[in-house]
């Protein structure tokens, strides 16, 4: 099992609709996690973190996590053309350092 | 607040020669990390520097490829005798402080670095 997994998509959604991104991760002692954007080309853009159980909301933006289940989603609301990225998932393993481990990215879609 | 600086954004370099990559992080930043991107895959932590420190460098090949951050002046990733495998994007990131693996870490543009 790899140490942070996601889906690489490419996931395809309308303009306007709520797009998923999930990611799930190996090690059960892990406190924060990171959303980073990446169009193609260019350096990761820091989205959203989280460290708590539930979800946390910025903007179009809501972070959702699930410690027991170790996995944790974004949800990108009312998406936009401008949102087609490769969304990476990050994790420090082990926990509690700087060495962030990422997921493979989810390519994102949106269709006008 | 300038954020994290990297250069050259392109490098060029033939099979055998050296490369040097630096890395000025954002300031208040005292964290340095190295991030290697190949084509069309994932994000690969490669070392992990304080200044005059290294702290984790469980991402680096064993050979060729050095990494330091000294008391002044930027980090300085170095890979000698480059082979054509070594082409792909450098991302450099920095954070203030580590508290329990929660400081976020905010990239550099990157360097891509082409080997002929």
């Amino acid at each position: 099992q790899k140490e942070v997994e996601q889906n690489s998509g490419p996931l395809s959604v309308p303009e306007g609709a709520i797009a998923s991104l999930n990611c799930t991760y190996s090690d059960r002692g892990s406190q924060s996690f990171f959303w980073y954007r990446q169009y193609s080309g260019k350096s990761p853009e820091l989205i959203m973190f989280i460290y708590s159980n539930g979800d946390k909301e910025d903007g179009r933006f809501t972070a959702q996590l699930n410690k027991a289940s170790q996995y944790v989603s974004l949800l990108i609301r009312d998406s936009q053309p401008s949102d087609s990225a490769t969304y990476l998932c990050a994790v420090p393993l082990p926990s509690n350092t700087g060495k962030l481990i990422f997921g493979q990215g989810t390519t994102l879609q949106v269709k006008p | 607040n300038a954020g994290v600086m990297q250069n050259p954004r392109h490098l060029v370099r033939r099979r055998g020669q050296e490369a040097r990559l630096r890395c000025s992080p954002m300031k208040g930043h005292s964290h340095v990390y190295w991030y290697r991107q190949l084509p069309e895959e994932g994000l690969k932590f490669m070392v992990y520097l304080q200044k005059e420190n290294i702290i984790d460098e469980s991402g680096m090949p064993k050979e060729r490829f050095s990494a330091e951050f000294p008391k002044e002046g930027p980090s300085i990733l170095r890979i000698q005798q480059v082979v054509r495998g070594d082409s792909a994007a450098y991302f450099c990131a920095s954070s203030p402080r580590l508290a329990g693996g929660q400081e976020t870490q905010y990239f550099g543009p990157g360097t891509r670095l082409l080997v002929l």
